[in-house]
């Protein structure tokens, strides 16, 4: 067990729809990151947050956003779903000036 | 930004088989994270071996920064080995965002 919990473990919508991804960190850790991957693309980082603020963006769409609230869970929101946006979502956390990641289980992503 | 190249891509080994996964990577890196993504999907940390040499059991890693690489040595393969094996690393510059590579896919037959 990472210590970082994501929910939902699985998740089926519809075309056009919006659903929101939820992250748990470990205790302590600060930074959060939010990674898709999909079959093809290997790992791809999408955002992180340090401490509720936003630190780097990388391949993460308009039609998706992402917070970190005061008590340091972050939710990932991804808003007029396609076909191609069915992956897997993972988050994954470290601590003050230690860049040891450790990821969630992840939520399965299937838009139909 | 950083390339970061995992080898071979796919692997197939027999139960009790040694292997040798490496990862190269086109800059320097403040750290370097070995995972193991089991068929279940879950991504469990092995190594976080910025530099030097680990050992864990069956598996060990080695990394050596000056040239850029780092070598996973699984020994003794078991099925329960299967999965993609990924490498990510950080890149200079305080960004502390992993960038991982491709994997390698191993599976091991009984």
């Amino acid at each position: 067990d990472s210590g970082v919990t994501q929910t939902p473990k699985h998740l089926i919508t519809a075309t056009g729809q919006r659903v929101t991804l939820r992250c748990s960190p470990r205790s302590g850790d600060l930074s959060v990151y939010w990674y898709q991957q999909s079959l093809d693309q290997g790992l791809q980082f999408l955002i992180q947050y340090y401490n509720g603020e936003e630190r780097a963006k990388g391949n993460i769409l308009e039609r998706f956003s992402a917070q970190q609230f005061p008590d340091l869970h972050s939710e990932l929101n991804l808003s007029s779903l396609e076909l191609g946006d069915s992956a897997l979502y993972f988050c994954a956390s470290s601590g003050e000036g230690n860049t040891e990641a450790f990821f969630g289980q992840g939520t399965r992503l299937t838009v139909v | 930004g950083i390339q970061v190249e995992q080898s071979p891509p796919d692997l197939i080994l027999q139960e009790g088989a040694n292997s040798t996964l490496r990862c190269n990577f086109s800059d320097s890196v403040n750290n370097l994270q070995w995972f193991h993504q089991n068929p279940w999907g879950q991504l469990i940390n092995l190594f976080y071996i910025p530099s030097g040499t680990k050992q864990n059991g069956r598996l060990s890693a080695t990394t050596v920064a000056t040239e850029r690489y780092s070598l996973l040595y699984i020994s003794s393969s078991q099925t329960t080995d299967s999965g993609v094996y990924f490498c990510a690393v950080e890149q200079p510059g305080g960004s502390y965002i992993p960038t991982f590579g491709r994997g390698t896919s191993l599976i091991v037959h009984p």
